[in-house]
């Protein structure tokens, strides 16, 4: 099965601007891979705040935008809260299957 | 409002089987893939299995080919997670979600140790 690339751990400062992303073993990533991305934070299950790219879920707030970047799912995140600071995953799909990013750490410092 | 409520989680011996459920509710449960994915202690998320509205299509990570069976009952707005001949690694907070746009539910424990 595919394996699924995300950087390990980033930093960013309040209110900066930060991008996540999301590469895959097999090429590039494109829209037939219907991209999510979820947030979990400690003691919690996951939520979606992206799904299918670029939709945002009704809880997502503004500053959290998703898009394709260089054959990459990405994962931007515009004027960076304190409240942030989690976990962030991205899921990619492959003929009916799924796989999962090994995560994000993203520190607001 | 969409809700996902799993039961069923505890503690097992190797070798030995358990039965997840997921009861969805707040939504046309019949008109969508239902997945489950768990998330071992410490470590990151793992898609484990996805199962069509219908019950036609089922599709599962490698490592619960031919262990887990994933199945559904679209009259009991359930879903569910059969697992056999269970392992240490398969211990993890289980998952039910829906896949589109994403919802989840809060997990159940599954413990797999003698």
């Amino acid at each position: 099965q595919a394996v699924v690339t995300q950087e390990p751990s980033l930093t960013v400062s309040p209110g900066g601007t930060v991008t996540l992303t999301c590469g895959s073993s097999t090429g590039a990533v494109t829209s037939g891979h219907h991209p999510y991305w979820f947030q979990q934070k400690p003691g919690q299950a996951p939520r979606t705040l992206i799904y299918q790219t670029s939709n945002k879920q009704s809880w997502t707030p503004a500053r959290f935008s998703g898009s394709l970047l260089g054959g990459k799912a990405a994962l931007t995140l515009s004027g960076a809260q304190p409240e942030d600071e989690a976990e962030y995953y991205c899921l990619l799909s492959y003929s009916g299957g799924r796989v999962f990013g090994g995560g994000t750490k993203l520190n607001v410092l | 409002e969409v809700q996902l409520v799993e039961s069923g989680g505890g503690l097992v011996q190797p070798g030995g089987s358990l039965r997840l459920s997921c009861a969805g509710s707040g939504f046309t449960f019949s008109s969508y893939w239902m997945s489950w994915v768990r998330q071992a202690p410490g470590k990151g998320l793992e898609w484990v299995a996805r199962i069509k509205e219908d019950g036609g299509e089922k599709y599962y990570v490698d490592s619960v080919k031919g262990r887990f069976s994933i199945s559904r009952d679209n009259a009991k707005n359930s879903l569910y997670l059969q697992m056999d001949s269970l392992r240490a690694e398969d211990t993890a907070v289980y998952y039910c979600a829906r896949d589109y746009p994403g919802y989840w539910g809060q997990g159940t424990l599954v413990t797999v140790s003698s």
